[in-house]
């Protein structure tokens, strides 16, 4: 089984900043990598696909880079919604997939 | 409007059964692949099952495989997961979940409904 490692498990930042949270697999997943945000009490949102693709209606600000076993999502100003949880989740052996912990983004 | 909505959650003992069903709309569901995925209160999100459009193919997490069952209905645009063998680990929101027509990355979710395995 893949398994996904997420650092740092938390990122303290202001608004304004810039955030780089990292996705690692344990075996390569190519480019079948996915981001999402969850903010707390609602749904897990899909900001990025195959590892680089923002998914429609997501800013401009997000963005994902990466293949094989090493991944980043980089905001690159944080605006006040964006303080949320993220997951990243692979799909190399589709249809099986994971999920990596996550990462929380706070204010600092 | 593409949506989701997942119904049959509760409260069931240990060892009981339970059987979830999502309520698909806006989109031809038969062309999607579809899932499972749940998260435990205060955790991370966990894929559960996924079944395929055309249902020839399924799979299942190890934490569920066995007691668990995925099946869909085209003709009525519903997604089901029959629970067998619960245990209290399998208490959290279960998410009935889209995959992108695409790949593998997942689109589209319900809101969830709770499952709660105590005695």
């Amino acid at each position: 089984e893949i398994v996904l490692t997420q650092s740092p498990a938390t990122l303290s930042l202001s608004p304004g900043e810039r955030a780089t949270l990292s996705c690692r697999a344990s075996e390569t997943v190519y480019t079948y990598l996915a981001w999402y945000q969850q903010k707390p009490g609602q749904v897990p949102r899909l900001l990025i696909y195959d590892a680089s693709h923002r998914a429609p209606g997501i800013p401009a600000r997000f963005s994902g880079s990466g293949s094989g076993t090493d991944f980043t999502l980089t905001i690159s100003s944080l605006e006040p919604e964006d303080f949320a949880v993220y997951y990243c989740q692979q799909r190399n052996n589709w249809p099986r997939a994971t999920f990596g912990p996550g990462t929380k983004v706070d204010i600092k | 409007e593409v949506q989701l909505v997942e119904s049959g959650g509760g409260l069931v003992k240990p060892g009981g059964s339970l059987r979830l069903s999502c309520a698909a709309s806006g989109f031809t569901f038969r062309s999607y692949n579809m899932n499972w995925v749940r998260q435990a209160p205060g955790k991370g999100l966990e894929w559960v099952s996924s079944i395929s459009g055309s249902t020839t193919y399924i799979s299942y997490a190890d934490s569920v495989k066995g007691r668990f069952t995925i099946s869909r209905d085209n003709a009525n645009n519903s997604l089901s997961l029959q629970m067998s063998g619960l245990r209290a680990e399998d208490s959290g929101l279960y998410y009935c979940v889209r995959d992108r027509v695409a790949g593998g990355s997942m689109d589209v979710w319900g809101h969830g409904t709770t499952v709660t395995v105590s005695s």
